[in-house]
């Protein structure tokens, strides 16, 4: 197994731009995680999925954040517009499911998101 | 919601020295308790886990501890090597939910 995939892995771009981050997590998945890392505020969860469903957004920041999973093996988180603090690592992370043996979390290499 | 508190946040051990990461969680219910490790522009990767009808588990030289009563966790790793050092995060699982609370990491630096 490839493990959980994200593109790009480094994003620069301009203040006021739509990003859009891509994430596929590990086949026979049915959770999808999405974070953010930044050093003031460590590790956040922004969003997460269950086979495909939004459960709880409470993470998300504000209004410019929206994520999508359209299938079971692909995810969006976009930002619109984009702003310089929110620059961050965002991590996909994704889960088997929710037995004893199936609550660990797999994160992918992340995306390094710079906002000029 | 789930609350996690990590101390300490930075640790310097010498090699062969042990190193203790201690973390407290506010939710009663949560029932699991996973530690992941990050190395440098790397992605954070499980090292351990330990759900709440167990008091200890090891694996080598990585060892975790839960007191349910007192609500913590903490995570011991003997004979320290330099790729040991790396940064350390904590997380809780509340009972009702399937979200990680992650304390707010611990960096270890390992000299040789």
């Amino acid at each position: 197994d490839a493990g959980v995939i994200q593109s790009p892995r480094h994003e620069v771009t301009e203040m006021g731009q739509e990003v859009t981050l891509r994430c596929k997590p590990i086949s026979g998945h049915d959770y999808l995680f999405w974070y953010r890392q930044t050093m003031m505020r460590g590790l956040e969860l922004l969003i997460y999925f269950n086979n495909n469903v939004p459960i709880d957004d409470s993470g998300m920041p504000e209004d410019r954040f929206s994520a999508k999973m359209p299938n079971a093996s692909f995810s969006t988180l976009k930002i619109q517009p984009s702003e310089p603090r929110d620059s961050a690592v965002y991590f996909c992370a994704s889960r088997a499911g929710t037995g004893d043996h199936q609550e660990t979390q797999y994160f992918g290499p992340g995306t390094r998101l710079l906002v000029l | 919601g789930e609350n996690v508190e990590q101390h300490p946040s930075t640790l310097s051990v010498q090699e062969g020295d042990s190193a203790v990461i201690k973390c407290t969680y506010s939710d009663s219910a949560s029932n699991y308790f996973p530690w992941y490790k990050q190395e440098l522009g790397k992605r954070p990767q499980l090292i351990i886990d330990i759900r709440s009808n167990v008091g200890e588990k090891k694996d080598q030289r990585i060892a975790v501890t839960l007191n349910k009563t007192a609500k913590h966790f903490s995570l011991h790793i003997t004979e320290t090597q330099p790729e040991d050092s790396a940064v350390y995060f904590c997380a809780a699982k509340g009972a009702a939910g399937n979200k990680l609370t992650f304390g707010g990491g611990t960096r270890v630096l390992v000299k040789p």
